[in-house]
């Protein structure tokens, strides 16, 4: 089946420590985004890829950093220098803007929760 | 710049009764809209969607009318069921990024 998996579901991490989530899809999709979700509050952007080797600051990107080494996967690591990064952490995938239809239609991972220590 | 805003909740329903959240928007051009659903634990799943004016999406007893002179996208239900509940996000797309979501409105069905 075609889907986007995100790992660990769970993340605990102590003050100070860098930690990566993971993010992979088998859509063969070209776009691919993560959004950070806290306790009754929408969805923000962190950072966004279009294609594969470039990727683009979001509206909370301080603290954060991305690769797209491969199409199919866009790692997210929470730094030390991330302030309050307990959250949820949603990734998504689109066809890109490549693709020529009239919207960008995104699908989500199942998140990863996590909690700094 | 773009944004979308939506009626804040929670909002209380008893089973079998008609349901509206209420979402408008603001943008340049001409938006995409979308209604996502998140259910206590997951990621969003995409309930319905419309691309022009006029256009209604439907899904799982679910409807909302893209109103371009209204800028509005109000998510309906005409009886709504215990595993309606959820958080509702609605959500535009002008092709310059990536997706503009509202705040989400957490919808509680009573049996």
């Amino acid at each position: 089946d075609g889907g986007i998996t995100q790992s660990p579901k769970y993340l605990f991490r102590k003050e100070g420590q860098n930690v990566t989530l993971s993010c992979e899809q088998n859509l063969n999709h070209d776009a691919m985004y993560w959004y950070r979700q806290d306790p009754g509050q929408g969805l923000r952007l962190i950072y966004y890829s279009q294609i594969v080797n470039d990727f683009q600051k979001g509206d909370i990107a301080e603290g954060y950093s991305v690769s797209r080494e491969k199409k199919e996967s866009f790692p997210l690591t929470v730094t030390s220098a991330q302030k309050n990064p307990t959250a949820f952490y949603l990734c998504a995938s689109s066809p890109g803007l490549a693709v020529q239809t009239s919207y960008n239609e995104q699908f989500f991972g199942p998140g990863t929760r996590l909690t700094v220590l | 710049g773009d944004s979308v805003t939506q009626m804040e909740g929670p909002v209380t329903l008893s089973e079998e009764a008609f349901l509206t959240i209420n979402c408008t928007y603001t943008a340049t051009g001409y938006p995409s809209l979308f209604w996502y659903v998140q259910y206590p634990g997951e990621g969003l799943q995409l309930l319905l969607k419309a691309t022009k004016a006029d256009d209604k999406g439907s899904n799982k007893g679910f409807e909302a009318t893209y109103r371009k002179e209204t800028t509005s996208f109000h998510l309906e239900k005409g009886s709504v069921q215990v595993s309606d509940s959820a958080v509702y996000f609605c959500a535009l797309d002008t092709g310059r990024r990536a997706l503009t979501f509202g705040s989400g409105t957490r919808l509680q069905v009573q049996p």
